[in-house]
């Protein structure tokens, strides 16, 4: 059962304009949630993360919304950049684990057309 | 730079055939994991080590080992791979269990099952 989805496997935006990409997730004790980006042959890196305390967070580029009533977060990329192409994963987890279990989504493929 | 490295980059093994996977890290974190990662699928998280402590997930299977003989490496044995342990083995550490402290990812081991 996945407790985390990215229903949209895919997404290219045109440079400069905003990307948005989706995630949600059925677990309500999920309290934490965090943004990984990925390049090819690369591993995850760490973007940008929220807490359930806020409802928004942002840096520089990058916002992520949290709405906790429909489970729903997405990140915001404006404008969005040629170098931000890349595989985005959302992940999730519960405090009472820590940072131990992060549970992922499958990622969304960010293409950014010049 | 400080970084997670992991080795090798591409693991080809045999039916059966035990294969270790290493991973090494300079940031002097408390926390390494190991997940699995299938193509189009969320990364899975298989075991963690909290210091010398080990955090096994209820649904490992037993063939999946792992050895943290110090603070640097961690280990990732396969005893017996099957066809379905075909994936791609993704290496990361944190600096505590603080979920503040985001999870920092080697560029993975891709291994094949002959």
């Amino acid at each position: 059962d996945q407790q985390v989805k990215q229903n949209s496997p895919s997404l290219s935006v045109q440079e400069g304009r905003i990307s948005i990409l989706n995630c949600d997730y059925t677990n309500s004790m999920f309290d934490y949630f965090l943004w990984y980006k990925k390049y090819p042959a690369e591993g995850p890196t760490f973007l940008i993360s929220i807490s359930s305390i806020k409802d928004k967070n942002e840096d520089g580029r990058f916002t992520v919304f949290l709405n906790k009533s429909a489970k729903h977060l997405s990140l915001h990329i404006v404008p969005s950049q040629p170098g931000d192409s890349a595989v985005y994963f959302c992940a999730a987890s519960a405090s009472n684990f820590g940072n131990e279990k992060l549970t992922f989504g499958t990622g969304t493929r960010l293409t950014i057309i010049p | 730079d400080a970084m997670v490295i992991q080795n090798p980059r591409y693991q080809v093994t045999q039916f059966g055939k035990p294969v270790t996977l290493s991973c090494s890290q300079t940031l002097n974190h408390n926390v390494m994991y190991w997940y699995q990662q299938k193509s189009s699928q969320a990364p899975k998280l298989l075991f963690h080590y909290y210091d010398k402590d080990f955090n096994n997930e209820a649904d490992t299977p037993d063939n999946f080992q792992s050895r943290r003989p110090n603070t640097s490496f961690c280990f990732l044995d396969i005893r017996s791979p099957g066809l379905g342990d075909a994936a791609m083995y993704l290496c990361a550490t944190s600096g505590d269990r603080d979920l503040n402290q985001p999870q920092h990812f080697g560029d993975g081991t891709r291994l094949s099952i002959l």
